[in-house]
């Protein structure tokens, strides 16, 4: 275990469900974020959440809906998804800093590996 | 924005011997370069990380050298193991992380 926990690990979903994907993170980290991971892609920034607060929102359809209630947890809503939105969904935590000093890496939960039918 | 290219995408190496991994980066200000070792059902783990005010650093078997003139850093492993088999990536930022990006990732293969 990493510190990181995503769940579920896996879900398979149709075009008209809604689901939620958690993350939870007891490390003191006050950053979050959602990644995407698909095969032969690098990974892509979905959304960044620096103490509660949405900093970052890279381009992402509306069909996904982050939400950050507190600084431990972080939700992805997924509403009306596409056959190409099956991909892994992975979450990070960091210490966030300014300077090159102060940046950290990431720790990543083992991710959601979602299917969408 | 920043843009890191990473090479090879495969590489499989013989127990015992060396693997290097390189990438690329497109922003000068980057100033912070980590690498993640990702094995099979899990996700990115932090191996190593260097900052732009070192050009070497090594971690027991791994090391990372960083030229920033020719904005390239390396990811080195010396006497591999078959559990080094996995998928490693690169990263660079800037200031925050807010603008960490990532590698396409190169997978490796030890051989016994």
């Amino acid at each position: 275990e990493t510190g990181v926990t995503q769940t579920p690990r896996h879900l398979v979903m149709g075009m008209t469900n809604k689901k939620s994907l958690k993350c939870e993170q007891h490390l003191g980290h006050n950053a979050m974020y959602w990644y995407k991971q698909s095969a032969k892609k690098p990974l892509e920034l979905m959304f960044v959440y620096n103490f509660k607060e949405q900093t970052e929102n890279n381009s992402v359809p509306s069909r996904f809906s982050p939400e950050c209630p507190n600084s431990s947890h972080l939700f992805l809503h997924l509403h009306t998804l596409q056959p190409e939105d099956s991909a892994l969904y992975l979450c990070a935590s960091s210490k966030e800093g300014q300077g090159a000093s102060n940046l950290y890496g990431y720790t990543f939960g083992s991710g959601t590996r979602l299917t969408v039918v | 924005g920043e843009n890191v290219e990473q090479h090879p995408s495969t590489l499989s190496v013989q127990e015992g011997d060396s693997a290097v991994i390189k990438c690329t980066y497109s922003d000068s200000a980057s100033n912070y370069f980590p690498w993640y070792k990702q094995e099979l059902g899990k996700g990115p783990q932090l191996i190593i990380d260097i900052r732009s005010n070192v050009g070497e650093k090594k971690d027991q078997r791994i090391a990372v050298t960083l030229n920033k003139t020719a904005k390239h850093f390396s990811l080195h492993i010396t006497e591999t193991q078959p559990e080094d088999s996995a998928v490693y990536f690169c990263a660079a930022s800037q200031n925050n992380n807010n603008d960490m990006r990532f590698g396409a990732g190169t997978r490796l293969t030890v051989k016994p």
